[in-house]
């Protein structure tokens, strides 16, 4: 079975543009979460989505959005990119929140602020 | 702010028991200890978690103490495709999805 799949992998950037990271859960999977991780740091949570509402917001300028569509899949947008935008940008996702269930994660996609 | 206390790096020879421990004297009665590593350039992976009873899967094996205020991952053979950064979070059922990982243990396995 596909684990959950990210796109694109690396993708490189100016300071002021804006990106869009897309992530595929895994099959039957309803809920997806996005984190961001700093190189040498661990992972911190931006957003959850949760039958296309979103379900918790970590703190984060309202620079970053995000959005989930009818078939699970969702979008991360970045606007206004900034130098500190860089880092591994991760996804996961679990068949529903509030529960024991755990979440399963991408490779993530590797964004470069030039 | 993350919930738990792990030693920052430890290191394991190959084929023994890697037995990595974490702190989290401030757990709650329906919080859960969960476990995830992440191997270099890759996204973190589950591994297990459990409420109260030790766990096992194929992976590893998971002993909380009675109190709850600490647990233990073991490896039962390390091999070098162990070598990671190992996450402990604690993290509330009723909380959602959002996972709070903390600095996690550098475990090198060595041959």
């Amino acid at each position: 079975d596909a684990g959950v799949t990210q796109s694109p992998t690396h993708l490189i950037k100016t300071r002021g543009q804006h990106v869009t990271l897309r992530c595929s859960p895994i099959s039957g999977h309803k809920s997806v979460s996005w984190y961001q991780q700093v190189l040498g740091q661990g992972p911190q949570f931006i957003f959850q989505y949760y039958e296309k509402e979103e379900r918790g917001r970590g703190n984060f300028p309202d620079r970053f959005s995000a959005r989930q569509f009818p078939n699970y899949s969702s979008e991360l947008n970045v606007n206004a990119l900034l130098l500190g935008d860089s880092a591994l940008y991760l996804c996961a996702s679990s068949p529903r929140p509030y529960s024991n269930q755990p979440q399963h994660f991408g490779d993530g996609t590797r964004l470069s602020i030039l | 702010d993350a919930k738990t206390t792990q030693p920052p790096s430890m290191d394991c020879a190959e084929g023994r028991a890697a037995n990595l421990p974490c702190n989290h004297s401030t757990i709650s009665g329906n919080e859960y200890v969960y476990w995830y590593r992440q191997i270099h350039s890759q996204g973190p992976q589950y591994i297990i978690h459990g409420l109260k009873n030790n766990e096992t899967n194929e992976m590893a094996s998971l002993i909380i103490t009675e109190d709850r205020k600490s647990s233990t991952l073991i490896l039962p053979h390390a091999t070098l495709r162990d070598t990671a950064v190992y996450y402990c979070i604690v993290i509330e059922e009723t909380s959602g999805s959002r996972l709070t990982f903390g600095e996690g243990t550098q475990l090198t396995v060595n041959p």
